[in-house]
């Protein structure tokens, strides 16, 4: 069975600090999928980046990065100089390699950005 | 390009009444996806459909959920009755399964109050 674990809740920052939300996953699969997802006040969950099993790089967009370790079977992520509109609640997920593309969440880290 | 649309946004029902929440795609997204939110948690998949086929429905409590993406565009998803427990968010999903870039793009979710 494939199971994510965020064990932060809540998270408060001034705004300009870096955070990071840590994300960490069990899977029995040995190709898979990493998923980050933010979902803002308003409901929808935006897609942020997907990871193949196979990809350990870190990969960095803009203030975003992530740090994918298979050995620690952990994908955290980290923005830096935090922004007022980076609050909300960011869930990381896993799938199946088989194209299904069903997820399996965590349950989510809520993200104060504090001005 | 409109996004995924969901209606209503809010419901509030007395237990053991129907209800029903209705799903309009992205235009061309031949995957639907029903996904539960209760607070404080991640999604977690409901029903699958590729085009008018629901292909992983085994999350989806038959004994009174029920979904139906006729023609296999917009999509509905029926609660009959309704319990106390039924409370959370209903948030529907699409996908071009094509291009398998494992991004789902979601609504705004339809949240459910049951009294």
């Amino acid at each position: 069975a494939q199971k994510v674990t965020q064990a932060q809740t809540e998270i408060s920052v001034v705004e300009k600090e870096d955070v990071t939300l840590d994300c960490v996953y069990e899977t029995r699969d040995t190709t898979y999928y990493l998923f980050w997802y933010k979902q803002p006040p308003s409901g929808e969950l935006v897609f942020l980046i997907r990871r193949n099993s196979f990809d350990e790089q870190n990969e960095i967009s803009g203030r975003y990065s992530w740090n994918f370790q298979k050995s620690t079977s952990s994908f955290n992520f980290t923005i830096t100089a935090s922004q007022v509109v980076d609050s909300a609640v960011y869930f990381c997920a896993l799938s199946e390699a088989t194209g299904n593309e069903k997820l399996t969440f965590g349950t989510g880290t809520r993200l104060t950005i504090i001005p | 390009e409109a996004g995924v649309v969901q209606s209503p946004r809010y419901k509030i029902i007395e237990k053991k009444q129907p209800v029903a929440f209705w799903c309009n795609p992205i235009s061309g997204h031949n995957t639907l996806y029903w996904y539960l939110q209760n607070l404080g948690q991640g999604p977690e998949l409901l029903i699958r459909y590729e085009n008018e086929e629901a292909v992983d429905d085994s999350q989806l409590p038959k004994d009174r959920f029920s979904a139906e993406r006729l023609k296999g565009v917009d999509s509905t998803l029926k609660i009959q009755p309704a319990e106390l427990g039924d409370s959370a968010v209903y948030l529907c999903a699409s996908s071009l399964r094509i291009v398998n870039t494992g991004e789902l793009f979601f609504g705004e979710g339809s949240r459910l109050t049951v009294l």
